[in-house]
C-alpha cells in the first residue's frame, strides 16, 4: 500500500469552477502536509504548506486537513485555463522526508 | 543567478557507466533533496541533507550515491547506471522545517 494516495485524474472543469482536490494517506503520524503545482516539464512550485489539522488559505487557494480522517484537500477558487496543471499532495512526519502523491492532472477548460 | 538549478537539462548514457547530476542553491539552505519523478509512481525521495557532510537516505536509495562537501552543492551519482534508472531526477532545497521546498526544473535521464 502506498504511503499516500491521490486520484490521477485527468479532471477537466469549464473556467470559474470550483476544484477540489485530495489525498488521503495511511500514516497517523503525518503532521506536515504541502501541495505542489507542476506544470508540464518543470519543477514543481509550492501552493501551500500546513502543519497539523485545520484550514490554511492563500488567495483562491485553500488547504484543508483532517488528521481523524487521514484526508487533505486543497480548493481552487474560480478556476483559471492558468490553473491547468498537475497537483501534487505531499506529506511527512517530519520535514526531511516527503511522501508525494503521484499527482492529479486539472484541465481548467476557457 | 539566484536560485536552485540542475545540470545537465538532458542526459543520454549507457548502461553500466557512472553518471553525476549537479545541483547547485544560492540561498545557503541547510537541506537539499534528490528527487526522481516517475509516471504512476510520483516523486520518490532519494537522498538528503540536512547540512553540509550530512546526509541520509530515502525511500529509494540503492545505486545512487551523494555527497555534500559545501553547503550550495548536493550532486548525485548513479555508481552503474541501469535502465531502471531512467526517470526525471529533481533537486530540492530548503530553509528549516518551517518552510516548504524550492525545486529545481529537473534533469531529464534517459539509460540505454
Amino acid at each position: 500500500q502506498k504511503e499516500v494516495e491521490q486520484d490521477p485524474g485527468p479532471l477537466s472543469v469549464p473556467e470559474g469552477a470550483i476544484v477540489s482536490l485530495n489525498c488521503t494517506y495511511s500514516n497517523s503520524a503525518f503532521q506536515y502536509f504541502m501541495w505542489y503545482r507542476q506544470y508540464s516539464r518543470k519543477g514543481p512550485e509550492l501552493l501551500m504548506y500546513t502543519y497539523s489539522s485545520g484550514n490554511k488559505e492563500d488567495g483562491r487557494f485553500t488547504a484543508q486537513v483532517d488528521k481523524s480522517s487521514k484526508y487533505i484537500s486543497l480548493f481552487i477558487r474560480d478556476s483559471q485555463p492558468s490553473d491547468s496543471a498537475t497537483y501534487l499532495c505531499a506529506m511527512s512526519e517530519d520535514f526531511n522526508k516527503f511522501y508525494f502523491g503521484s499527482g492529479t492532472k486539472l484541465n481548467v477548460k476557457p | 543567478d539566484a536560485g536552485i538549478t540542475q545540470s545537465p537539462r538532458y542526459k543520454i548514457t549507457e548502461t553500466g557507466r557512472q553518471v553525476t547530476l549537479m545541483c547547485h542553491q544560492t540561498w545557503s539552505h541547510s537541506y537539499m533533496f534528490w528527487y526522481r519523478q516517475d509516471l504512476g509512481h510520483g516523486l520518490r525521495l532519494i537522498y538528503y541533507s540536512a547540512a553540509a557532510d550530512i546526509t541520509d537516505k530515502g525511500e529509494v536509495p540503492d545505486g545512487y550515491v551523494v555527497s555534500r562537501s559545501k553547503t550550495e552543492n548536493f550532486p548525485l551519482t548513479l555508481e552503474s547506471a541501469t535502465r531502471s534508472q531512467t526517470s526525471v531526477y529533481f533537486c530540492a532545497s530548503s530553509r528549516d522545517g518551517n518552510y516548504g521546498y524550492t525545486f529545481g526544473s529537473g534533469t531529464r535521464l534517459t539509460v540505454v
